[in-house]
């Protein structure tokens, strides 16, 4: 009965590869979004999708590209990996657009960098 | 642990003690404020929010004070128990055009001794 999930919960590669991050809500929410959390736990949005729509961007390399194939699943791609992309990526869940709404997140995903 | 080495502000407590964290804001347009709490290992938990519109709101065991003026924002845990130990982080929204977008503090690690 788990809320937000993402996958994997660890993911230990290499620079330079390519990876991916799943996550899915069952809450019937309609926006989703990612987080990155640094190593000072500073957490930060990343982007959000409402409704399948891309709708906060904020400036992230391109070499993330995030995709909502439905409402309830927004997953994240991350190319050339770097050193510095090594964090905890979080995905949440909230119902609407409007900002008053609580967000709710996943168990994040540990994303090391050889 | 995991906080070793990390600088974030500190609240030790025994048990049974009142706690109070405070947060301070950046954005005098942000009309939406939730206080999340993160354990070791986890994504952040929603405890309780506040919209600017109020000044105080309970919930079971906690309490949030706004004070728009000086732009502040506290939690106020009763009867602190060993459970809540944890990083609290404060998080605003600027609501209008903003989507959701929230905006994290750097977070306070809570230690509760029994």
């Amino acid at each position: 009965d788990t809320a937000v999930s993402q996958t994997p919960k660890y993911l230990v590669t290499q620079m330079g590869n390519d990876k991916s991050i799943k996550c899915e809500q069952n809450l019937g929410h309609d926006t989703m979004y990612w987080y990155k959390q640094d190593s000072k736990k500073f957490l930060k949005i990343m982007f959000s999708y409402n409704n399948k729509e891309l709708i906060i961007n904020e400036t992230v390399p391109n070499r993330f590209s995030p995709k909502s194939p439905d409402k309830a699943h927004l997953n994240l791609h991350i190319n050339s990996l770097e050193l510095g992309d090594s964090a905890v990526y979080f995905c949440a869940s909230s119902q609407g657009t409007p900002s008053n709404q609580p967000q709710h997140f996943g168990d994040g995903t540990r994303l090391s960098i050889l | 642990g995991e906080s070793v080495g990390l600088h974030l502000p500190t609240l030790s407590v025994q048990e049974g003690d009142n706690s109070i964290i405070n947060c301070a804001y950046s954005n005098s347009a942000s009309d939406y404020f939730i206080w999340y709490k993160q354990e070791s290992g986890k994504g952040p938990q929603f405890i309780i929010d506040i919209r600017s519109n109020m000044d105080k709101r309970q919930g079971q065991r906690v309490t949030v004070l706004l004070n728009k003026t000086v732009k502040h924002l506290s939690l106020q845990i009763a009867a602190t128990q060993p459970g809540d130990s944890a990083v609290y982080f404060c998080a605003e929204n600027a609501g209008g055009t903003s989507y959701g977008k929230l905006t994290f503090g750097q977070g306070t690690i809570l230690t509760v001794h029994p």
